[in-house]
This record gives C-alpha cells, structure tokens and sequence, in this order.
C-alpha cells in the first residue's frame, strides 16, 4: 500500500486568489494522479504527473488553471490559480499501489477548498 | 465518449436487506474494474477489484461483484447489509492508464 499525506488538509480562500496543495508519498512512484470532487459529485480526473516530464491534462483542465509540479518521485504540487467559487471541491492525489496492490489506487485525504 | 454508469443515485434499505448496486462501462477491450467507499468523513477506500480470472470477486466487508463482459457490467451486492455500510459507493474502471469513476451511489442504511 500507500500513505499519502496532503497539506492543506482545507482552506477557505478568497476569489482570484492561488493556492498550491502539496502530495507527498511515503514510497516513490512512477505516475500520480490529481482528482477533483466537487460537493456531491464524484471524482473527476484533472491530469498525471509524471516525474521528468510536463503533466498530461484530461479534457477540460488547463496548465494555465491548474499548475502541476513533480520535482522528484515522492512529491507533488497542484496550484489552483485565480480561483472562482466554482473551484470550491476536495482535491485528492492519488498512487498505485506495487504489489499485491498493483494496479489499485491510493488516496490522500484531500485537501477542501471553499473560495468565497 | 467513454463512460462509467452507476444506475442508483440514492438508496436506502433496512438492516438485513440485500444490495445490488449497478455498474455499466463503456469502454472495450481489457478493463480493470473496481469499486471504492467512501464512509462519512473519510477518505476512499477499496472495496473490491477484478484484473482477470473468476468473473465474481469478493472484496472486504462481505461485499461481492460480478464481471459479466458481455454485459459490460460489474454489478456491487451484499446479501445482508448492515448500518455500517452507510457510504458511497463509486464503481471505476482502469482504461489505458487511467481510472475513471462513476458518479457514485449514496447508501443509507437504516438501523
């Protein structure tokens, strides 16, 4: 398995404001995925990270929006840039597990964003 | 476009109650399935995953889900649910690298 810790665990944020979230991983691993769950909805894929490379965004995510950082194989950032109330969600990071686990993927416990 | 469907929104049972909560994909060739919960304040978790083999996977908790291909379904059940089992439950699937998420069904199990 997996531990993944993510800071800020929440936040309340004013709009047109940035914020950053970081994702560290107790193991390194290859890909790391960035997810948004907006209130009540389900989980929607923003992009992967890959240490060494640019992040490969999904349909409807922006490098411009949503930075991502991958300095080495533990870590990560997501920066939220010029936030609206609509960017008001949970953002979890996410591994695979090795193993047993392979192919399986681990959450953090997210980070909640409320923008006013 | 390539999907994900959980049928059921919102369900509530009694205790003692079985469950079926269903699951559609759209994606062909080989998937990796998977269906994760989400207990109140918590973060997810997995319940049960199905790579190859024995269609019918059983996961933690007494939960259990059939693979049927031609169907392109990968229906969740527990013959006996409990309040615990309170949740939501989100069917995935695994598509080339990336595991896409239904939008979820909200359980409510009453004592």
């Amino acid at each position: 398995s997996a531990v993944i810790s993510q800071k800020p665990s929440r936040d309340i944020c004013q709009r047109g404001t940035s914020l950053t979230i970081q994702c560290q991983v107790d193991s390194q691993v290859t890909m790391m995925f960035w997810y948004r769950q907006q209130p009540g909805q389900s989980l929607t894929l923003i992009a992967t990270a890959n240490q060494g490379s640019e992040a490969t965004y999904e349909s409807g995510f922006v490098i411009d929006k949503f930075p991502i950082s991958r300095p080495n194989l533990t870590f990560s950032t997501l920066t939220v840039s010029n936030m609206s109330p609509e960017d008001s969600s949970i953002y979890l990071c996410s591994v695979y597990g090795t193993g047993v686990n392979t192919g399986e993927l681990f959450f953090g416990e997210g980070s909640r964003l409320t923008v006013l | 476009a390539q999907s994900v469907s959980q049928h059921n929104h919102h369900v509530i049972l009694s205790e003692a109650a079985s469950l079926e909560l269903g699951c559609n994909y759209s994606y062909g060739g080989t998937v990796n399935l998977f269906w994760y919960v989400q207990y109140p304040g918590q973060h997810l978790q997995l319940l049960l995953k199905y790579f190859s083999g024995d269609p019918l996977v059983k996961g933690i908790k007494g939960f259990e889900a059939e693979f049927i291909k031609s169907k392109f379904s990968f229906n969740l059940r527990k013959p006996s649910v409990q309040w615990s089992d309170t949740a939501e439950y989100f069917c995935a699937v695994n598509n080339a690298g990336k595991i896409i998420f239904g939008k979820g069904t909200r359980l409510h199990i009453l004592p």
